[in-house]
């Protein structure tokens, strides 16, 4: 069974430039989450999707951050303009949501974001 | 709001000993979920051990094993027979049972297993 992908693994642009990072979740799985990982630090919850839904979007930065689930499958995460305090590792994860739901997340190895 | 506290930022252990990382959360939920994730460097994250708040039997996974005080809201991973590729940040994290909810992590221990 194929695991979460993220795409790109690494990226470096300048500030102010767009960026956009991708998501493919475990197939099956309908809940999805985008978490930023400061360089030290334990994950903190950006958004969260059941099936095409945002569910949980309360600490994404609506100014420069943008998220869709087209058809409750693959993801995007967008930062436009990206700022320096963006660079961060993001994680993608993804969980079954329906019952018996043991709450493990499955999670992606990540997209680097260095701000020059 | 869910809080989860990780009191040691970095710790080591000699291989083959045993070492106990700690955590305590805060909550007013009743039925809830603990883990233990490990992220290995440059690698993802895996889950090493889940507990839930109703059983009271502590989880145990091979070497891995959890002591879970509810009432002091205490949940700390005891890992026996350390070894090598036990290094990693281990990161402790909540969720709520109901409506599969997000999932809260600690901001993490950095554990190092010296030869």
């Amino acid at each position: 069974e194929a695991g979460v992908v993220q795409s790109p693994r690494y990226k470096i642009i300048e500030k102010k430039q767009p960026v956009a990072f991708w998501c493919n979740p475990i197939s099956g799985h309908n809940t999805l989450y985008w978490y930023r990982q400061n360089l030290g630090q334990g994950p903190e919850l950006l958004i969260r999707y059941e099936n095409e839904e945002a569910v949980d979007d309360s600490q994404l930065p609506k100014d420069r951050f943008s998220a869709e689930r087209l058809k409750g499958v693959d993801s995007t995460l967008k930062i436009q303009p990206a700022e320096l305090g963006d660079s961060a590792v993001y994680l993608c994860a993804s969980t079954a949501g329906y019952f018996p739901n043991t709450g493990e997340l499955f999670f992606g190895e990540g997209s680097r974001l260095t701000v020059l | 709001a869910q809080t989860v506290t990780q009191s040691q930022p970095e710790m080591s252990v000699q291989e083959a000993e045993t070492v106990t990382l700690s955590c305590t959360y805060d909550t007013s939920e009743n039925n809830y979920y603990l883990f233990w994730y490990k992220q290995p460097p440059s690698r993802q994250m895996i889950l090493v051990i889940r507990q839930e708040a109703y059983k009271q039997q502590n989880a145990t996974e091979n070497r891995f094993s959890v002591n879970f005080q509810k009432a002091a809201k205490s949940f700390s991973l005891k890992i026996s027979d350390s070894q090598l590729g036990d290094t990693a940040m281990y990161f402790c994290a909540f969720m709520k049972l109901t409506s599969y909810d997000k999932v809260i992590f600690g901001p993490g221990t950095s554990l190092s297993v010296i030869p």
